[in-house]
């Protein structure tokens, strides 16, 4: 069965800081791995996503994640932090070949930017 | 290019009272379609999946279920709505092609009083 964790339900940052939002999963085959972005009332948007190649991905927005096998870890990074970027985040994880045709989405962390 | 559309956008229904939500995605064939809820302040809760006319997964035993009466139609409903039901609706899709990858609707709130 998949899973995941995401560490730190609010994450606070001044505007010009690293973002560093954690997300760990927990999977028994070779994994596809996303990330979401969701602003308030409205739909999720698609970040970026591993599906087995490279494993540093570059997503929209400036943002970028490292699909670490040995850590297990899918953490999301944006090197300077935008006002814009206030939303809430969802690590998703699906695995490669499975029968199950579905994601399993992490609870979610909340982004703050301060100015 | 494809679009995923949700409607109502916002409701409010009285407690007891019937429910259907509609999701229709326009520029594909044979989607997998998916149905969500988000709680106040919760994450998102898997509802219903289904892989094709006719053919729907519950993940969650409750107070809803779902219709695919065409390939590119998902239908929520309920006969009888409590409190609980209220929330944010997402509906996704995803092509059989692809890594199960997601596209989602804008959402429906319901308001449950």
């Amino acid at each position: 069965a998949q899973s995941v964790t995401q560490l730190g339900s609010h994450v606070s940052v001044s505007e010009g800081a690293l973002v560093l939002l954690r997300c760990n999963y927990s999977s028994s085959v070779p994994p596809y791995l996303f990330w979401y972005v969701q602003y308030p009332n409205q739909g999720l948007q698609l970040l970026l996503k591993y599906t087995s190649a490279a494993t540093l991905v570059k997503g929209i927005n400036g943002f970028e994640a490292e699909f670490k096998k040995s850590e297990t870890s899918f953490h999301l990074t944006k090197p300077s932090a935008h006002m814009s970027d206030a939303a809430e985040y969802f690590c998703a994880v699906s695995e490669q070949g499975a029968g199950r045709r579905a994601l399993t989405f992490g609870s979610g962390t909340r982004l703050q930017v301060q100015p | 290019s494809q679009t995923i559309h949700q409607w109502p956008a916002t409701l409010v229904q009285p407690v007891g009272s019937p429910l259907s939500l509609e999701c229709t995605v326009e520029g594909t064939s044979n989607p997998n379609l998916y149905w969500y809820r988000q709680a106040a302040g919760r994450g998102l809760q898997l509802l219903f999946y289904s892989v094709g006319i006719g053919q729907i997964s519950s993940e969650v035993p409750q107070n809803l279920s779902a219709s695919r009466p065409q390939d590119r139609q998902f239908i929520l409903s309920s006969k009888k709505l409590l409190l609980s039901d209220s929330g944010f609706y997402l509906c996704a899709w995803a092509s059989m092609r692809t890594y199960n990858e997601q596209f989602f609707g804008p959402g429906t709130r319901l308001t449950v009083l």
